[in-house]
């Protein structure tokens, strides 16, 4: 059972440098979360999406930007890369809003 | 404003020895209460949940945790730790309120140790 996947698993970026983390799910969960992590400090929701075509701002957006064209689908954008968005990545869905999330294995990204 | 607060960042505890992480949030509506574990390099996994009900869950790899409502507590408990519950441990709070369960706040986290 795949569940949620996340690609890529490490990655360098330059400052100014834009990528796209790429997030599939095989649950045909209709809510996405991107979460980054800091050490120390948790997980924070940068973005979520209920369904095709809604997202949603979460805790921390600037930066970062996703469309959701389908279930399965959910990416993850950065424009211009920052020293600050050097992070570790994790993509999760749920099958509601009133069910526990299910987690990827994260995206380490070091920006230089 | 909501928050989930983990007041140890570090904790060490010898294995067979029994093991209280603690946990405690400000919500202002019914939570759904999470405890998630991540091992080094690995995303989270899902050990228990509080939704409603009983107020003391059981959860995977002989986990328990206990809701306290008057204290605002979900803490988390095992009788008998093995070296492979090495790990990072977080708690989540999840809003029940127009089905936003899995917009979750976590806590900083609880990384434990454990001596052979």
């Amino acid at each position: 059972n795949a569940g949620v996947t996340q690609t890529p698993k490490f990655r360098i970026l330059k400052i100014g440098q834009s990528m796209t983390l790429q997030c599939t799910q095989d649950m045909n969960h209709n809510y996405m979360y991107w979460y980054r992590q800091d050490p120390g400090m948790g997980l924070k929701l940068i973005y979520y999406s209920v369904g095709a075509g809604i997202t949603d701002k979460g805790e921390v957006p600037n930066g970062y930007n996703v469309s959701r064209s389908t279930t399965e689908d959910f990416p993850l954008r950065l424009e211009l890369a920052a020293p600050s968005q050097t992070s570790v990545y994790f993509c999760a869905s749920s099958y509601a809003g009133r069910t526990e999330a299910f987690f990827g294995q994260g995206t380490r990204l070091t920006v230089v | 404003a909501q928050s989930v607060t983990q007041p140890d960042i570090h904790i060490t505890v010898s294995e067979g020895a029994s093991l209280e992480l603690r946990c405690n949030y400000s919500y202002g509506a019914t939570p759904y209460l999470f405890w998630y574990v991540q091992s080094p390099g690995q995303g989270l996994q899902l050990l228990l949940k509080y939704f409603s009900g009983d107020t003391l869950v059981q959860g995977i790899k002989g986990f328990e945790a206990e809701f306290k409502r008057s204290q605002s507590s979900f803490n988390l408990r095992k009788p008998s730790v093995h070296w492979s519950d090495a790990a990072e441990y977080f708690c989540a709070v999840g809003a029940i309120k127009d089905n936003q369960g899995g917009k979750l706040i976590f806590g900083q986290g609880t990384e434990l140790s454990v001596k052979p």
